[in-house]
């Protein structure tokens, strides 16, 4: 267990408004995760963090922003929810220096979002 | 582009064994990953290759070859529990994880 927690685990929420998205970590990874996973495509990267303060935008960054003040904590913001927005959102951490063999990637149990 | 194709759907019998294919095209390769994700649930870390050949984990195998951007994760004595998404993944040049769409793997008794 990596020790991983997401929330809220479900939330609707109107276009327009700002959403924050929670991921709490308990054991101090360095590398952090945000990604987004929706019908007929594979998990797609937002935001990832490479510790407190350090972040870098993925592949689906539009619309999203992130924050990591501390080791433990990282946040993912809608700034403006759109439709287009609802998704399921898993956060991951990876144990070593990014994702390599010996350091996969481990999930937390996602955030199912609505944006109505 | 990057590119990750694996079959949407496959059925298969209890007991039987499977095989679930994927290829890639990606720039640049350093590894390829599979997980494994029941409905609703979070992926699980399977397998890993980043050498040529076949990976053996109890039930579970995956196999790699380089050259041809393919991969395949073999399922044998399939039990019920077994019905799930299976995930490939590829590390390119970055080392950023490239995600195929995922095959739903449904096993009938």
């Amino acid at each position: 267990d990596a020790g991983i927690t997401q929330s809220p685990r479900h939330k609707v929420t109107e276009t327009g408004t700002p959403v924050t998205l929670r991921c709490h970590q308990t054991e101090n990874h360095r590398y952090m995760y945000w990604y987004r996973q929706d019908p007929g495509h594979g998990l797609r990267l937002i935001h990832y963090s490479y510790g407190v303060k350090d972040t870098d935008k993925g592949e689906v960054s539009d619309g999203y922003s992130v924050s990591r003040s501390k080791t433990e904590d990282f946040l993912l913001t809608l700034e403006s929810a759109t439709s287009s927005q609802t998704s399921v959102y898993f956060c991951a951490i990876s144990e070593g220096q990014g994702i390599t063999y010996n350091s996969p990637l481990h999930f937390g149990n996602g955030t199912r979002l609505t944006v109505t | 582009g990057q590119n990750i194709d694996q079959p949407t759907e496959m059925t298969a019998t209890e007991g039987a064994i499977v095989q679930i294919n994927c290829t890639y095209q990606t720039s640049g390769f350093n590894g390829l990953f599979w997980y494994q994700q029941h409905a609703g649930e979070a992926p699980t870390f399977l397998s890993y290759n980043v050498l040529d050949g076949l990976e053996e984990k109890g039930r579970f195998s995956s196999f790699l070859s380089r050259s041809k951007g393919y991969s395949y994760l073999l399922l044998k004595e399939l039990q019920m529990k077994d019905s799930a998404s299976y995930l490939c993944a590829v590390t390119d040049s970055n080392y950023q994880l490239i995600w195929g769409a995922g095959t739903k793997l449904i096993i009938k008794p």
